[in-house]
């Protein structure tokens, strides 16, 4: 029942921006990009969401193509603490709950 | 920064034996969750909780799970009768009804 598609893993230089694709074809007009991540053995961690235009927060930017049926996470300067499996999620807003795919597994490079 | 906060860290029990996890979500917040995450699987929901009753529950979540939120802080998870297969991860989540969830640092069940 996966809605997003994402690479399995992917590497990044330290201090390089990280690029991280999802696709979501099957977006619905009232859904949201949502992206989290999970540190090794800790809790999800909510990092930015969007619904069509492009957004920034402290954390990182989020790309959403003009169809929306697919997005980008920016991270701009990666560091060796942004290891971690990025999660994206369509779902609409409100309480509707999370439903977490397999991500993509990030690794920092030094 | 406002924080989910759960307890135990560790919990270790014998199979059979019942067990509660506690969490207290952040205090303005009015949706409440629990995710479970079995070693090397994915975050799975379990249960979603507003006004005092389960919204929603997903199919993990038989007879032998309850929550309940005694005191108007504390957001619990009960399983009755442990089972080798309830060792997991156990994740609390809070939300004011939106977009971002915030989840507690997990309580590590382990069932032997």
């Amino acid at each position: 029942d996966a809605k997003t598609t994402q690479p399995t893993s992917m590497d990044c230089a330290e201090g390089r921006a990280a690029n991280l694709p999802c696709n979501h074809s099957t977006i619905s007009g009232n859904e949201y990009v949502y992206w989290y991540r999970q540190i090794h053995s800790q809790g999800p961690q909510y990092i930015i969401h969007g619904l069509k235009n492009n957004e920034t927060n402290e954390m990182a930017s989020l790309i959403i193509t003009e169809d929306r049926k697919s997005s980008t996470l920016i991270l701009p300067h990666a560091t060796l603490r942004d290891t971690a499996v990025y999660y994206c999620i369509v779902r609409p807003g409100g309480d509707d709950k999370i439903i977490f795919g397999k991500g993509t597994r990030l690794h920092i490079l030094p | 920064e406002p924080e989910v906060t759960q307890t135990p860290s560790h919990q270790v029990t014998q199979m059979g034996q019942e067990v509660i996890l506690r969490c207290v979500p952040i205090s303005n917040h009015l949706y409440f969750y629990w995710y479970r995450q079995i070693l090397g699987q994915k975050v799975e929901f379990l249960v979603s909780f507003y006004n005092n009753e389960i919204s929603e529950k997903s199919e993990i979540f038989d007879d032998q799970f309850s929550v309940e939120r005694p005191d108007g802080s504390n957001f619990t998870l009960k399983i009755r009768s442990t089972k080798l297969e309830d060792s997991a991860m156990y994740f609390c989540a809070s939300s004011v009804q939106g977009h971002g969830y915030t989840f507690g640092s997990g309580t590590r069940l382990t069932v032997v």
